[in-house]
């Protein structure tokens, strides 16, 4: 499969601890994104990257979120303290870059339970 | 600020029928226009429109873009079950970022035997 990959699909935790998602973009992309869904909502972005480099981050990226892209290919996404608000489903999608615009492709998504 | 209005926010038709899914757009820095199909999982996309009158097809699905009026809408065909889902419409954002996609809220299409 050489589609948009996340891990794990589901995670059920505690408030106040800490989760990392990863993420594995389709492997001639050299842009990926994460966004959030909620139930009833569409996807709102969070987070962006072209190779290693973050170069935007919503208002939406608390403290408590962080990302990292070390080596331009896969990402990670940990959440420090989870709050209940956090429950949502995590997507992560990738694109190419260049002087005209490409689709993002979205992966499965890692839902997101804090209990 | 910046918006994507879907509408109507849910739809029950039967097999058969013709649906029209619209979205409107409030935006800034115009891109793109994007549409994407959501089971229960990922968004899958389907059209990505830049120029406004150029109708995209792929089999029983079409959609257009009005940068006029702002607008675009997304026809489906003869519709079958395995339609159903909420569809998304997104308008990339390229202005001091890179792309990021703004989304509305969806609609819901259920489609009856």
């Amino acid at each position: 499969d050489t589609g948009v990959s996340q891990d794990p699909r589901h995670k059920i935790t505690k408030r106040g601890q800490n989760v990392t998602f990863r993420c594995d973009p389709i492997s001639e992309h050299n842009r990926l994104y994460w966004y959030r869904q909620t139930l009833g909502q569409g996807p709102e972005f969070l987070t962006y990257f072209q190779n290693e480099a973050q170069l935007e981050k919503s208002r939406l990226l608390s403290d408590r979120f962080s990302a990292e892209r070390p080596k331009g290919s896969f990402s990670t996404l940990e959440i420090q303290r989870t709050e209940q608000g956090d429950s949502a489903m995590y997507l992560c999608a990738s694109s190419s870059s260049g002087t005209v615009t490409y689709e993002q492709y979205f992966g499965p998504g890692t839902r997101l339970t804090v209990t | 600020e910046d918006k994507v209005v879907q509408s109507p926010l849910s739809l029950v038709v039967h097999e058969g029928d013709t649906v029209t899914l619209n979205c409107s757009y409030e935006v800034t820095n115009f891109r793109s226009l994007l549409w994407y199909k959501q089971e229960k999982k990922a968004p899958t996309f389907l059209f990505m429109l830049t120029s406004s009158g150029i109708e995209k097809k792929s089999g029983r699905l079409s959609s257009i873009l009005d940068k006029k009026e702002l607008f675009s809408i997304l026809n489906i065909t003869a519709t079958q079950t395995g339609d159903s889902a909420v569809y998304l419409c997104a308008w990339m954002n390229y202005g001091g970022s890179q792309g990021n996609l703004i989304f509305g809220k969806g609609t819901k299409l259920s489609v009856k035997p």
